[in-house]
């Protein structure tokens, strides 16, 4: 069945560092892919999405590329700040469902 | 614009008692879903709806029960409550375009306790 994948965390980063979440997923047909972002105490949030091969889906200085042959959708941010602290989830629509991932925490230090 | 109302934000029930945990939306979506948050899994569908008077069961169904009569409103019983029930429950709304979701939106969770 449908599925995804997504690193497991909790990540720790420093202010300004480069920010990497990995992301595969298994689906039949042609799914949308998202990352949402929860903060504490709060409900998620669409962060991006894409929904065809090669879109690139970015805001607020993230960005995760559909990549078909990889079957991913790999999260980066090139500096990351406190204020991104939270938790990301990976996921996927084909239909009726969406199928999210784990998710991994985020904690970036000053 | 309220979007998603969840209600209420925090319960805790003794084991066998039952209990419905309330869902509104006020942007006219179609879809409607139930999710549980569980440590280290993630978000799990327990049902959807399409529509009013259509529903269907997610990935843990067991132990809950939904009804959709108006657009607006997709309540989820608690029809025997176990400990294993104790989660974090968010209740989720889409507009539906050429048979697939947009995105969700989350309502702010209810955190349940059972004893």
């Amino acid at each position: 069945g449908d599925s995804v994948t997504q690193m497991e965390g909790p990540v720790t980063l420093s202010e300004e560092a480069f920010l990497t979440i990995n992301c595969t997923y298994t689906a039949t047909g042609y799914p949308s892919l998202f990352w949402y972002v929860q903060y504490p105490g709060e409900g998620l949030q669409l962060l991006l999405k894409a929904t065809k091969a090669d879109d690139k889906g970015s805001n607020k200085g993230f960005e995760a590329t559909y990549r078909k042959e990889t079957t991913s959708f790999h999260l980066e941010k090139g500096s990351v700040q406190v204020s991104d602290s939270a938790v990301y989830f990976c996921a996927l629509s084909t239909g009726n469902q969406f199928y999210f991932g784990t998710g991994t925490s985020l904690t970036v230090i000053p | 614009n309220a979007g998603v109302t969840q209600t209420p934000k925090f319960q805790v029930l003794k084991t066998g008692q039952s209990m419905t945990l309330q869902c509104a939306q006020d942007m006219n979506h179609e879809y409607m879903s139930w999710y549980r948050q569980d440590p280290g899994m993630g978000l799990r569908l327990i049902h959807y709806s399409v529509g009013a008077g259509i529903t269907d069961q997610g990935e843990v169904p067991n132990g809950y029960n939904v009804s959709r009569s108006t657009t607006e409103d997709f309540p989820l019983r608690l029809l025997s409550a176990a400990p294993s029930q104790t989660s974090v429950y968010f209740c989720a709304s889409s507009k539906r375009t050429g048979g697939g979701n947009e995105k969700l939106f989350f309502g702010s969770g209810t955190q349940l306790s059972v004893l």
